[in-house]
């Protein structure tokens, strides 16, 4: 089976920290994910990476930057944490091509930002 | 513009009753279409997929889904809701991006509730 991992199921940090979220995923998937979820908006995507060192923006980018120094590992950064980026963060992977597009999902982080 | 829409937030059966969920997309291409179930805590599931050929998919704990691809509409049903079912069930579509990279667009959800 699949394991996408989160490193934190919870997480409390103050206003202006700088704040590591990181995944890691164990099936050699060229891409990964990171969503934001909040009530009523469903999931939105904020970044992705399709190789190494290679990324995207997603709808919502602003306030986020990310890393992938390893095939395996995706961290999303808040390089400045505010309130509003109180919300659970899902990451995600899958296999390049559009047949194998299949996402697979850690359990999620929670971050609350006082 | 690519979007996903589930037009009910919330949806309460007893146990037992039949359940339909709607997704209603809006994509330009042949869609491929996917519904995730999310319990409480958890990431999100797979539960089934389309992506051409038969209209009518089968996936996990006894659900299945139809493509219309008049309607736009790729709806969720089982046919007896087991109290377990309680859960936010997510409709999404794969929609391409200046990489390559297929990513997911996903609705809003639907949060099932499960009467006793």
């Amino acid at each position: 089976d699949v394991k996408v991992t989160q490193s934190s199921r919870y997480l409390v940090k103050r206003t202006g920290e700088k704040v590591f979220l990181e995944c890691v995923q164990d099936m050699d998937h060229e891409n990964m994910f990171w969503y934001r979820q909040d009530p009523g908006l469903g999931l939105r995507l904020i970044y992705f990476s399709y190789d190494v060192k290679m990324k995207e923006k997603g709808d919502i980018p602003e306030g986020y930057s990310v890393s992938r120094e390893k095939k395996e590992r995706f961290s999303l950064i808040l390089e400045s944490a505010s309130t509003n980026q109180t919300s659970m963060y899902l990451c995600a992977s899958s296999l390049r091509g559009i047949a194998k597009n299949i996402q697979y999902f850690g359990a999620g982080t929670r971050l609350s930002v006082l | 513009a690519q979007s996903v829409t589930q037009p009910d937030i919330h949806i309460t059966v007893s146990e037992g009753a039949s359940l339909e969920l709607r997704c209603n997309y809006s994509y330009g291409a042949t869609p491929y279409l996917f519904w995730y179930v999310q319990s409480p805590g958890q990431g999100l599931q797979l539960l089934l997929k389309y992506f051409s050929g038969d209209t009518l998919v089968q996936g996990i704990k006894g659900f299945e889904a139809e493509f219309k691809r008049s309607q736009s509409s790729f709806n969720l049903r089982k046919p007896s809701v087991h109290w377990s079912d309680a859960a936010e069930y997510f409709c999404a579509v794969g929609a391409g991006s200046t990489s390559g990279t297929y990513k997911y667009i996903f609705g809003t959800g639907t949060r099932l509730k499960v009467l006793a």
